[in-house]
């Protein structure tokens, strides 16, 4: 069975400074990995995907991914953050079929709190 | 704006009731996803439908059931609804060939049941 781990629930970045949030996936076949960001009160909001090819996916907003097979990851990073990047973020994988993309797993989600 | 559409963006009712939730996805997408989000759940796969036709099902209860319409809206009926079935409901589309692109997600309909 698919799943998603996102081992920190809160994490406090202070304005400026670089971010990492971290993903594992557990997927039987090849994976298509997501991050997804949710402000409060809002929808899912696509910041980037995963499907094949370069490892290191450039996504929205200047946040950035890489997949490591080895290591069964996809970790999101930003440079610098700002306040408005406050909110939850949620690593998701699925798959493939000849009806487009399958059901998405979701990891816990990780709160991201920016201190100025 | 992911391009999805749903409405109502918030019920309130109350147990024993019934309710529908109505989601049109991004224009040319044939795959509707319903996903319920809760506290205790997380964000959860309910079911998705193909051009009309039901393609997977998750952890959808048997209360609760779906359809896509000729015009490619679906919705999602909720039947005989209980307190814990408060939550966060929302709808994505994807384009639903083989390339992939990722899933789209509406702002969510949010279900209060007193």
């Amino acid at each position: 069975a698919q799943s998603v781990t996102q081992p920190d629930i809160h994490i406090t970045v202070s304005e400026g400074a670089s971010l990492e949030l971290r993903c594992n996936y557990s997927y039987g076949a090849t994976p298509y990995l997501f991050w997804y960001v949710q402000s409060p009160g809002q929808g899912l909001q696509l910041l980037l995907k995963y499907f094949s090819g370069d490892t290191l996916v450039q996504g929205i907003k200047g946040f950035e991914a890489e997949f490591k097979r080895s290591q069964s990851s996809f970790n999101l990073r930003k440079p610098s953050v700002h306040w408005s990047d406050a909110a939850e973020y949620f690593c998701a994988v699925g798959g493939i079929s000849n009806f487009g993309n399958e059901k998405l797993t979701f990891g816990t989600g990780t709160r991201l709190t920016i201190i100025p | 704006d992911s391009g999805v559409t749903q409405t109502p963006k918030h019920l309130i009712t109350a147990t024993g009731q019934r309710v529908t939730l109505r989601c049109s996805p991004r224009s040319g997408d044939l795959s509707v996803y319903w996903y319920q989000q809760s506290l205790d759940q997380g964000l959860q796969f309910l079911i998705q439908y193909y051009n009309g036709e039901e393609r997977a099902k998750g952890n959808i209860l048997e209360r609760f059931s779906a359809q896509q319409f000729p015009d490619l809206h679906s919705e999602l009926n909720l039947s005989s609804l209980e307190l814990g079935d408060s939550a966060l409901y929302f709808c994505a589309s994807s384009h639903g060939d083989s390339t992939g692109g990722g899933q789209y997600f509406g702002a969510g309909t949010r279900l209060s049941v007193l």
